[in-house]
């Protein structure tokens, strides 16, 4: 059994600031790892995934995540939020036994950002 | 790409009702899983199918029950409704084989609620 433990419910930030998402999993067997974004009033979106290789990994709109295997953690940052980065950020897994890829999420953390 | 549609966007049920969601998936896509999002948590995995068969369900009584077409388009069924049902019903399709790891495509969900 695995599970997912987003250490914040919602994280208030102002804009330009940075801000740091915490995701940490626990797993019997190896995990890929995601995180999903959902905007107000619309589905979940892949920010980005981790499933080998560097454990730091980035998205196209300036969030990074990094895989940390001894801690078992894979935390979201970005240097500098925009108003437009308000949203709910899920961290979720998928055991690398799981040929059908069940997303396994975490409760998920809220980003406001304010001016 | 279309994306993932769902329909209807909202509803409302009494308790011990019965409901039908519908989803078409993305073009090309051919599973198609189907997950609740209560309020406040992240979404939990409810069954996937694929090729019109369920390939895997979690935690949930088998009042819930799904239907896959030969277009990939499908339907999430809840019979006996009740209060705790209420929640937003998330859709995900993906492309075939490890199409999963590339990210789901979510639909904008069915919000039900049961009064």
């Amino acid at each position: 059994a695995q599970s997912v433990t987003q250490l914040d419910s919602q994280v208030p930030v102002f804009e330009e600031a940075p801000v740091e998402l915490r995701c940490n999993y626990s797993s019997s067997v190896s995990v890929y790892l995601f995180w999903y974004v959902q905007y107000p009033n619309q589905g979940l979106q892949l920010l980005l995934k981790y499933l080998s290789g560097s454990t730091l990994v980035e998205s196209i709109n300036g969030f990074e995540a990094e895989f940390n295997k001894s801690q078992t953690s894979f935390h979201l940052r970005k240097p500098s939020v925009h108003i437009s980065d308000t949203a709910e950020y899920f961290c979720a897994v998928i055991m690398t036994t799981d040929s059908w890829g069940k997303l396994q999420f975490g409760a998920g953390t809220q980003v406001v950002v304010t001016p | 790409e279309t994306g993932v549609t769902q329909s209807p966007t909202h509803l409302i049920k009494t308790r011990g009702q019965q409901v039908t969601l519908r989803c078409s998936s993305q073009s090309g896509h051919n599973t198609v899983s189907w997950y609740q999002q209560a309020l406040g948590q992240g979404p939990q995995f409810i069954f996937q199918y694929y090729r019109e068969e369920e390939n895997g369900r979690g935690n949930f009584p088998p009042r819930f029950s799904g239907l896959q077409f030969p277009n990939y388009s499908s339907e999430l069924n809840v019979n006996a409704l009740e209060l705790d049902d209420s929640a937003l019903y998330l859709c995900a399709s993906s492309r075939p084989g490890t199409g999963h790891l590339d990210g789901y495509t979510f639909g904008s969900g069915t919000r039900l609620t049961v009064v």
